[in-house]
């Protein structure tokens, strides 16, 4: 299909993992994000992968990607009351043109 | 210290009126984009734009007119606003085309 996929809702206890996965579309985008989007906030750049790389890691954030299957994941160690928020996985499709195209992002809920 | 700046941060219009928002960003990048978020959250890019080149989004009515007085700002023009232009407008900027995009905070539109 044309769309980024992400399961809408994801839950968890604080203290555990979680992980947000994300189908994307194009095989020639070059990077993939993932956005964070705190309730009435903007957008903030947690992490970011190049397509060349498999796992790229960043204090409690790992982000995998299996470009065979476009399957990119976003895993967060430690889970944190302030980790709730919605999680924006993003595709750079367009090459040159540098357009973001997002799935519809995982609203993280996270209990104590 | 900010990089991404948005004015105003919440706009209440009634419908028909022509209203505009500013962006400004700090980070000396050469490219800024504008993004629509709708009810459900759901991101789409309407714009990108340098010094070189504008791509519009061919989904975006023409009623929407960005303009760049300089390379620090793009500011978004709406004319005869209407009840489904009420949105989250994004807007973002990076070094260059399709490299990471860093975004403003905001602004709420909300159209009566």
């Amino acid at each position: 299909g044309e769309d980024v996929e992400q399961s809408l809702f994801l839950s968890v206890r604080e203290g555990d993992s979680s992980v947000i996965n994300c189908t994307y579309t194009d095989s020639s985008s070059t990077y993939l994000y993932w956005y964070k989007q705190e309730p009435g906030a903007g957008l903030q750049l947690l992490t970011y992968i190049f397509s060349n790389m498999d796992m790229k890691q960043d204090q409690r954030l790992t982000v995998l990607l299996n470009k065979k299957d476009k399957h990119l994941s976003l895993r967060i160690a430690d889970t944190q009351t302030g980790d709730s928020a919605i999680y924006f996985c993003a595709e750079n499709r367009g090459g040159s043109q540098g357009n973001l195209i997002f799935g519809k992002g995982t609203k993280l809920s996270v209990k104590p | 210290d900010t990089a991404v700046s948005q004015t105003p941060k919440y706009l209440v219009t009634q419908m028909g009126n022509d209203k505009s928002i500013k962006c400004e960003q700090n980070l000396g990048h050469d490219t800024m984009y504008w993004y629509k978020q709708d009810s459900k959250k759901f991101l789409k890019i309407m714009f990108s734009y340098n010094n070189k080149e504008l791509i519009i989004n061919e989904t975006v009515p023409n009623r929407f007119s960005p303009k760049s007085p300089d390379k620090a700002h793009l500011n978004l023009h709406i004319n005869s606003l209407e009840l489904g232009d009420s949105a989250v407008y994004f807007c973002a900027s990076s070094h260059y085309r399709a490299d990471t995009q860093y975004f403003g905070p905001g602004t709420r539109l909300t159209v009566l």
